[in-house]
């Protein structure tokens, strides 16, 4: 069935470094979707990815979809303290109808 | 506008009971979603209604059901709590069904069995 690994779990930045989070498909997607989730808050949609090899951004966050529509990438740049919690990718089984979000990577920023 | 609510914010039941949550969609919104998260994980699918009707169903027992009124709201049922039942539950609304719609979340309900 349709599986999504999100990578890393975990990651400790200083305020100002660069951060990347992959997920990775074992289908191809039709579509893609970035979720993020302040401690405590729930899910605030940010982006979602549809065409092969598309790249969006918004400010200082830049997201891409692999070409082969397997795999997509949320990159931080200069991460600041507002940055901080936890991002999701969601994506879809195109026969089941469930839809299906990785584990999310949880994002740490030392001032 | 208002955005999705969730009743009731914290909820406390003991095993063997049955729990009832609410969720209303934000106005215009056809569709709802009802997801488990549990603390360190990402939220886990458990259906998804449309027109009142289901368009979607997670890896969930038969204890777990739901349905949506004709004002689109949704109440989703847990039969027979077992202790692992506890986690937040999230509802979503979205305008339509499918993939390509993006979700708004509401702030949960937090179940907790003892």
């Amino acid at each position: 069935g349709q599986q999504v690994m999100q990578i890393p779990q975990y990651q400790h930045v200083q305020e100002g470094e660069d951060f990347t989070t992959y997920c990775n498909s074992s289908t191809t997607l039709s579509n893609i979707q970035w979720y993020k989730q302040r401690p405590g808050g729930h899910p605030v949609f940010l982006i979602q990815l549809v065409k092969s090899g598309e790249v969006k951004k918004q400010k200082r966050l830049t997201f891409q979809f692999g070409e082969a529509k397997k795999n997509s990438s949320l990159h931080i740049t200069a991460t600041q303290t507002t940055d901080v919690g936890t991002y999701f990718c969601r994506v879809s089984s195109s026969n089941t109808g469930k839809l299906i979000f990785g584990q999310g990577t949880t994002l740490q920023v030392k001032p | 506008d208002a955005g999705v609510t969730q009743s009731p914010t914290h909820l406390i039941k003991t095993r063997g009971q049955q729990v009832t949550l609410r969720c209303s969609p934000i106005s215009g919104h056809k569709s709802v979603s009802w997801y488990q998260q549990v603390l360190g994980q990402g939220p886990q699918f458990i259906f998804q209604y449309y027109e009142k009707e289901e368009r979607g169903r997670g890896n969930f027992p038969d204890r777990f059901s739901a349905r949506q009124f004709p004002n689109y709201s949704s109440e989703l049922n847990v039969n027979a709590l077992l202790l692992g039942d506890s986690a937040l539950y999230l509802c979503a609304s979205s305008l339509q069904t499918g993939t390509f719609y993006e979700q708004y979340f509401g702030p949960g309900t937090r179940l907790t069995v003892t």
